[in-house]
This record gives C-alpha cells, structure tokens and sequence, in this order.
C-alpha cells in the first residue's frame, strides 16, 4: 500500500513564474492538506481539500491555489514565484470522519528553489 | 489564539544520556497532541500521538511522552539516546474542531555527540 506520494521531489524555477505540485493521497484517504516549511521552520498550513473543495485555508495569498480531482488526488499551484517561496511542500492525507482518531500521514515533499 | 511553542530550537546531547524535548501549547479547546521526527532530507514521520486515555505515551524507539493538561505542556523524552536519533522533531497540536488540520511548532534540532 503506497503512502502519499508527491511529485516533482526538487524543482528550481525563476521568480515570476508559475509552478505546479502535486500529490496522491494514502489509499483510502479523502482528505489532503498542503503545508510550507521554509528552512529552519516549522510546517505552515497552507490549505485543506474535502470533497474537490477548498475546505480551510491558513495565512497564505491568492497565489496560491490548489484543486482536487475525483480519485482525492490534489495539486497545489503557485503563481507569480517569489524568493521568499522557497521551501520544503508536504502533502498530507486523512480519512474525514474520524476526527484526530485516524492518524496524518505526510509525503516526502516537493522541495522548491526560487532563483 | 492557538498555538504551539517548542522551547528550544536546538538540543546537543552525549550518546546513551537521556534527553527532553519541550512542547508547550495554548488553546481553549480540546487538543490532541503529536510529534513527529524529520530526518535529513525526508519528510515527516509520526512518532506518537495522544488522543485520549493515558496521559503517557510511547513509541516503539523507545521514546515517550507525557500529557499535562494543567501545564498544557507535551513534553518528549528518552532515557538513553543514540546516535541514529539526531534529527529535527516537531510538536503538533490538532484543535477540536479542526478538520484534521495540524499547528507546529517551531522543531528543536536533536543533535547527538559520541
């Protein structure tokens, strides 16, 4: 059983750019949460999707945005790159309905250079 | 507001010798409370959580830790370290209500010394 897998595993784009992550959720998994750790930091949520639908969102910009497909899978899209959006991208996946009782599992992450 | 602070960004340790690790958290609601380690270069991996029960957890590598409400504190601990524990470990916190969204803390590099 694959766990939550994430693709591309390093990227560098230029600033003012466009970049595109994405993420297959743990099989049987419906929900999936995008998190930012800059260097030195802690994980930072970005957003949650349930349902094909943003569900909650943290303290990020309109640039960034994400999707889920039908199969749970999800992709996070950031626009208009900045130097400061450089780090270490999670993608983390649930079972909704278990509330904290079914565990969080994270993928290995998209690591994004900005130069 | 919610939130989680981990007391030291930084732990230097001498194999075999025991080690704390300190998370303290704010909310007025209900928690449940996880760690998880990073090793170099990976993503995260959960080390043990405590939802309800126990105020005492462990893992299987011979980590623990303890749930104090009324300190609202997670503090992680092991009695003996080894070298393959040297990495970063972050406290999370999920808040009642929360929709399986996780706050972390700030992590505290495990660095241990021959």
């Amino acid at each position: 059983d694959a766990g939550v897998t994430q693709s591309p595993t390093h990227l560098i784009k230029t600033r003012g750019q466009q970049v595109t992550l994405r993420c297959s959720p743990k099989s049987g998994h419906d929900t999936v949460s995008w998190y930012q750790q800059a260097l030195g930091q802690g994980p930072q949520f970005i957003f949650q999707y349930y349902e094909e639908e943003e569900r909650q969102r943290g303290n990020f910009p309109d640039r960034f945005s994400g999707h889920q497909f039908p199969n749970y899978s999800s992709e996070l899209n950031v626009n208009a790159l900045l130097l400061g959006d450089s780090a270490l991208y999670l993608c983390a996946s649930a079972m909704t309905g278990q509330g904290a009782g079914n565990t969080i599992y994270f993928g290995e992450g998209s690591w994004l250079t900005v130069v | 507001a919610q939130s989680v602070t981990q007391l030291d960004s930084q732990v230097p340790v001498f194999e075999e010798a025991p080690v704390e690790l300190r998370c303290n958290y704010s909310s007025s609601v209900s928690v449940y409370l996880f760690w998880y380690v990073q090793y170099p270069n990976q993503g995260l991996q959960l080390l043990l959580k405590y939802l309800s029960g126990s105020t005492l957890v462990e893992s299987i590598n011979g980590f623990e830790a303890e749930f104090n409400k009324s300190q609202t504190s997670f503090h992680l601990r092991k009695p003996s370290v080894h070298i393959s524990d040297t990495a970063e470990y972050f406290c999370a916190v999920y808040f009642s209500g929360g929709y399986n969204k996780l706050i972390f803390g700030a992590g505290t590099r495990l660095a241990v010394h021959p």
